[in-house]
């Protein structure tokens, strides 16, 4: 069936530096996407969202894109901190699907000193 | 604002034994998700509710698996019996009206079956 799945499994940035979490999905008929962030021990965390009719939406140090031509997403973490450390999921909704989330493998990115 | 109670937050058991989990949402939200999250994997779907009335369980396995909404706010997910698969963190989620997508976490149970 249909699936969202991310690039890398692990990724490591220096403190400080920009970081770039890929995601994959295969489903055309996705009209939502979310990253989520998920600490050890918690449950995942909003960070942003964006619409299939957009290209990019903007937050507080964090970046969407969306590239529906190759059917990719990425978020970027401009001067990646400590407390950024986390595993990053990102997840698509469907149209009718009663707004339901389906959700990537996850991404650990680990905040080098 | 309170965030999504969980209890409790670690449960051993042994296989074949039955096991219940609590979530209390946030206040007002209608919208209450159960997932079912493996080590290294992402939240799977188990059951959705909108205030006491199940929107979707497709992918609940109703053989061992059952989960109720009584009053439309708290929320019990029960295993029984259990198995070794089930081991995973069980989490739990709410959506308030009029928002479509955002949901808010519980921080979950840790459920290992030995």
């Amino acid at each position: 069936g249909e699936s969202v799945g991310l690039h890398l499994p692990t990724l490591s940035v220096q403190e400080g530096d920009n970081s770039i979490i890929n995601c994959a999905y295969s489903n055309s008929a996705s009209d939502y996407f979310i990253w989520y962030k998920q600490e050890s021990g918690k449950g995942p965390q909003f960070i942003i969202d964006i619409r299939s009719n957009m290209d990019k939406r903007q937050g507080q140090r964090v970046t969407v894109l969306l590239n529906k031509t190759v059917k990719h997403l990425s978020l970027q973490i401009a001067a990646t901190q400590p407390g950024d450390s986390a595993v990053y999921f990102c997840a698509e909704t469907l149209s009718g699907s009663a707004r339901q989330l389906t959700f990537g493998s996850g991404t650990q990115l680990t905040v080098l000193p | 604002e309170a965030g999504v109670a969980q209890s409790p937050r670690y449960k051993i058991i042994e296989k074949r034994q039955s096991v219940a989990f609590w979530c209390n949402p946030i206040s007002g939200h209608a919208t209450l998700y159960w997932y079912q999250q493996i080590l290294g994997q992402g939240p799977k779907l188990l059951i959705q509710f909108q205030n006491n009335g199940v929107v979707d369980d497709s992918q609940l396995p109703k053989d061992r698996f059952s989960a109720e909404r009584l009053k439309g706010v708290d929320s019990t997910l029960k295993i029984q019996p259990a198995k070794l698969e089930d081991s995973a963190v069980y989490l739990c989620a709410s959506r308030k009206p009029g928002q479509l997508y955002e949901q808010y976490f519980g921080p979950g149970t840790r459920l290992t079956v030995t």
